[in-house]
């Protein structure tokens, strides 16, 4: 059974880059039959897609973080991680990871992990 | 961009009641949404998928309806731990989730 955990600087300041790493268990994160993607909740907010990678390194990525954010997978760590750069207070959320099905529904997902974006 | 309106915002309830959740599509999405449970530090669970097949390992008093822009999530006797945030989700275009219910005990 795959298991996701997330994890990172829990305080990252504004400007600079946010970098989170999420560590697959049980499981090959190269397997052909995966695909990965980040969800995000600011506080007191809903979820909200930021991007997800498929076969042969393809991603997409919501538009309004397009130009920001950088997913990529480690194959040799059997780890996914998520880069944001230029990051403001606006970037606060807890950042979950999940495994993407071929219909775009995410399952399982890993605990979360929260950032604090710090002026 | 396809909007996921979920209403109500907040629902109270008692264990072994009924619970009905809306959430609303800004256009057609056919049935492709989905359906997630979210609680404080747990790993969000998915639900429902393409608007009424269960997920794996989900019990059967939870089902989802619907189709085009309207749908329902409905726990059928609410157990103590059902309380939690709702989520619906569309694929169209791209990943989109509603803003959420949040299910409390009354």
């Amino acid at each position: 059974q795959l298991q996701l955990q997330e994890s990172g600087p829990g305080l990252v300041k504004a400007s600079e880059t946010l970098s989170l790493t999420c560590t697959v268990s049980g499981g090959s994160i190269s397997s052909s039959s995966y695909y990965w993607g980040w969800i995000r909740q600011p506080p007191g907010k809903g979820l909200e897609w930021v991007g997800s990678i498929y076969h042969a390194g393809s991603t997409w990525y919501t538009p309004s973080l397009k130009r920001r954010a950088t997913i990529s997978v480690d194959t040799s760590k059997n780890q996914l991680s998520l880069k944001l750069s230029s990051v403001t207070a606006a970037d606060t959320a807890v950042y979950y990871c999940a495994i993407v099905d071929s219909n775009n529904w995410f399952d399982p997902w890993g605990q979360g992990t929260l950032v604090t974006v710090s002026s | 961009e396809i909007v996921l309106t979920q209403s109500p915002a907040t629902l109270s309830l008692s264990p072994g009641e009924r619970a009905t959740l809306s959430c609303r599509a800004s256009q057609s999405v056919s049935s492709y949404l989905a359906w997630y449970q979210l609680k404080p530090g747990q790993a969000p669970r998915l639900l429902i998928y393409d608007a009424s097949n269960r997920a794996t390992g989900i019990p059967a008093r939870f089902s989802g309806s619907g189709s085009g822009t309207d749908f329902t999530l409905t726990i059928s006797s609410l157990e103590p731990e059902d309380f939690a945030v709702y989520y619906c989700q569309h694929r169209t275009n791209w990943p989109a989730f509603g803003q959420g219910t949040r299910l409390e005990i009354k």
